[in-house]
């Protein structure tokens, strides 16, 4: 099994700033995913987090607002950039690694994100 | 595109009744099935799955099957406890098994 580290836990931003979340595997995974849970809703995906290139977004989510990095196997950020209230939200790291089968991931405890 | 349905909660029960969540999805091709648990404060876990038609995932007494004719995998427990207190999500995979889509997750409050 994998263990996921994020960092931070949680904090509180003022809007038009920029914060970057960390996650940290303890093992070497093939993939690695950032998750959006808006209060009481369910995740949606931002995006994959491909090593050694550029991230692959989904629908609704962009780069420019959404930095990620993945330099090696174990570590990828998040920067949510240019706050506003309504990017307050938990931020989920996940990874897949080649011990689990296909969509059996594992999750980081996330980010608690609030802008006021 | 796929998607999961879950029943709304909040479901409250007391200890030792029998739970139903209802989930079904809409998918192309051959989707896995997954239940994933989230307690208070934590990050999600992997509760169970089920990889093909008619297969029966199990795991802490839960138990969900794969229903492809109804497309669904509800999930069921013969005897809550307070400790089963938590969101559950429904979720599937797509068929290069890279990508989750899941339900709106339901909450689940167990009384003593």
């Amino acid at each position: 099994s994998a263990v996921i580290s994020q960092k931070p836990s949680r904090d509180i931003c003022q809007r038009g700033t920029s914060l970057t979340i960390q996650c940290q595997v303890d093992s070497q995974v093939t993939m690695m995913f950032w998750y959006r849970q808006q209060p009481g809703q369910s995740l949606t995906l931002i995006a994959t987090a491909n090593q050694g290139s550029e991230a692959t977004y989904e629908s609704g989510f962009v780069i420019d607002k959404f930095p990620i990095s993945r330099p090696n196997l174990t570590f990828s950020t998040l920067t949510v950039s240019n706050m506003s209230p309504e990017d307050s939200s938990i931020y989920l790291c996940s990874a897949q690694g080649r011990d689990r089968g296909r969509g059996e991931q594992y999750f980081g405890p996330g980010t608690r994100l609030t802008v006021t | 595109g796929n998607s999961v349905t879950q029943m709304e909660g909040p479901v409250t029960l007391s200890e030792e009744a029998f739970l139903t969540i209802n989930c079904t999805y809409t998918a192309t091709g051959y989707p896995s099935l997954f239940w994933y648990v989230q307690y208070p404060g934590e990050g999600l876990q992997l509760l169970l799955k089920a990889t093909k038609a008619d297969d029966k995932g199990s795991n802490k007494g839960f138990e969900a099957t794969y229903r492809k004719e109804t497309t669904s995998f509800h999930l069921e427990k013969g005897s809550v406890q307070v400790s089963d207190s938590a969101v559950y999500f429904c979720a599937l995979t797509n068929n290069a098994g890279n990508m989750l889509t899941f339900g709106g997750g339901t909450r689940l409050m167990v009384k003593p």
